[in-house]
């Protein structure tokens, strides 16, 4: 297996232009999880989908970020307009298992860059 | 979820054993502890997972006690490659909005 994919890896824009982040889960796992990761606030948990529903978006920063899971092999995290405090690596990652015991498969990271 | 506490950092030398111990005092009896490795500029890593006593793989061994409100991870003879941020995370993870995975464990392996 490929692992989850993302897309692209790295991404420099400018403030107040649209940025969308794209994840390929496991072939397989039904939840499926959008980080972002700062030095200064760690690894924090934006949404997390379930047999692509999204089950919990309360850490997603404000109404410029949206996240969707059109099918299941497919999720995109959107930015509009982004903004320099944007700036962070997100990681998607999935799992499979059961409520208390899931392992979570993580992917590789976009890192972002507003300026 | 259940909070964890890690010790923020640790230092070792290589071909020693490491262990780092994570307190979850309010861990749920259907929780499971899972610990991940997360090297710089790379997502965090699956390394174990267990519910109770012991348990070992190829890369670790998970020591959890009988009353589960701690556990310890144990890294046999670590080299320099060991270094890496260890997190310890217990139950399921749907705590959106916060640093789910803690600070973990900053390992730093000297030769």
């Amino acid at each position: 297996d490929a692992g989850v994919i993302q897309s692209p890896r790295h991404e420099v824009t400018e403030m107040g232009q649209e940025v969308t982040l794209r994840c390929k889960p496991i072939s397989g796992h039904n939840s499926l999880f959008w980080y972002r990761q700062t030095m200064m606030r760690g690894l924090e948990l934006l949404i997390y989908f379930n047999n692509n529903v999204p089950i919990d978006d309360s850490g997603m920063p404000e109404d410029r970020f949206s996240a969707k899971m059109p099918n299941a092999s497919f999720s995109t995290l959107k930015i509009q307009p982004s903004e320099p405090r944007d700036s962070a690596v997100y990681f998607c990652a999935s799992s499979i298992g059961t409520r208390g015991r899931e392992t979570q498969y993580f992917g590789p990271g976009t890192r972002l860059l507003v300026l | 979820l259940a909070k964890t506490t890690q010790p923020i950092s640790m230092d070792s030398y290589e071909g020693q054993e490491v262990n780092i111990t994570c307190s979850h005092n309010n861990i749920a009896t259907n929780d499971y502890i899972t610990w991940y490795q997360q090297f710089p500029s790379q997502g965090p890593r699956f390394i174990i997972q267990g519910y109770k006593t012991k348990v070992t793989n190829e890369v670790a061994s998970l020591f959890i006690p009988a009353d589960r409100k701690s556990s310890t991870l144990s890294l046999p003879r670590v080299s320099l490659s060991d270094t890496a941020v260890y997190y310890c995370l217990v139950g399921f993870n749907t705590n959106a909005g916060k640093s789910t995975f803690g600070d973990g464990t900053t390992l730093t392996v000297k030769p």
